[in-house]
């Protein structure tokens, strides 16, 4: 069962470079969502979709974008690296099913801006 | 004030001892409860939910008290493998809401069960 994938593990980017971080899900979950971790900050919502074609933001929305043209994807588009944005970014997934369903996390991208 | 407060340890606790800890909520609209467990360098998994009766899952017992606006996390006879970052979860949206994951998470308790 591969779950919630994300690619990569590990990233080092220069200031002011863009990247992609991939996720993909297999149990055709609805929602998928990315969070980014910080020490001291606990997880912070960057943005969300509530099904293929839909998304919005999150608690930290600012220099990420985002789409969902499948159900599977959703991939965290980085337009230009900010030292600020050195963190570890989970993607994670949940069923539309019963309020308390779980979110999946995939293993995270520690993801280093110098 | 924090949506979500917990009180981040460390926790340093012998094998077999009993362990609790809370978490306060802000929001008191908040609709579901969660703990989550984060090893070291690992993705949140869930742990349990938390019920308005309170709930019980082996040697763990979660409890919500909405009167005071907090949940809390028993863990009894403590096992070394119980070594991990605790998060405490909100979600303060009805579920049939869209963008029902808005979950707010604690910054997580650190917990070490020393043999």
């Amino acid at each position: 069962n591969a779950g919630v994938t994300q690619t990569p593990k590990f990233q080092v980017l220069k200031t002011g470079q863009s990247m992609t971080l991939q996720c993909a899900q297999d149990m055709n979950h609805e929602y998928m969502s990315w969070y980014r971790q910080d020490p001291g900050m606990g997880l912070r919502l960057i943005h969300y979709s509530v099904g293929a074609g839909i998304t919005d933001q999150g608690e930290v929305p600012n220099g990420y974008n985002v789409s969902r043209s499948t159900t599977e994807d959703f991939p965290l588009r980085l337009l230009s690296a900010a030292p600020s944005q050195t963190s570890v970014y989970f993607c994670a997934s949940r069923g539309a099913g019963t309020p308390n369903s779980p979110l999946h996390f995939g293993n995270g991208t520690r993801l280093t801006v110098t | 004030r924090k949506e979500v407060e917990q009180d981040p340890g460390p926790f340093n606790v012998p094998e077999g001892a009993t362990v609790a800890f809370n978490c306060t909520y802000s929001n008191s609209a908040s609709q579901s409860f969660f703990w989550y467990r984060q090893d070291c360098r690992k993705e949140p998994k869930l742990l349990m939910s938390v019920y308005s009766s309170g709930n019980e899952d082996g040697r763990f017992t979660a409890q919500l008290n909405r009167a005071s606006q907090y949940i809390s996390l028993l863990i009894r006879d403590s096992k070394l493998s119980d070594s991990a970052t605790y998060l405490c979860v909100v979600n303060k949206t009805p579920f049939w809401v869209r963008g029902n994951e808005k979950l707010t998470f604690g910054t997580g308790t650190r917990l070490t069960i020393i043999p």
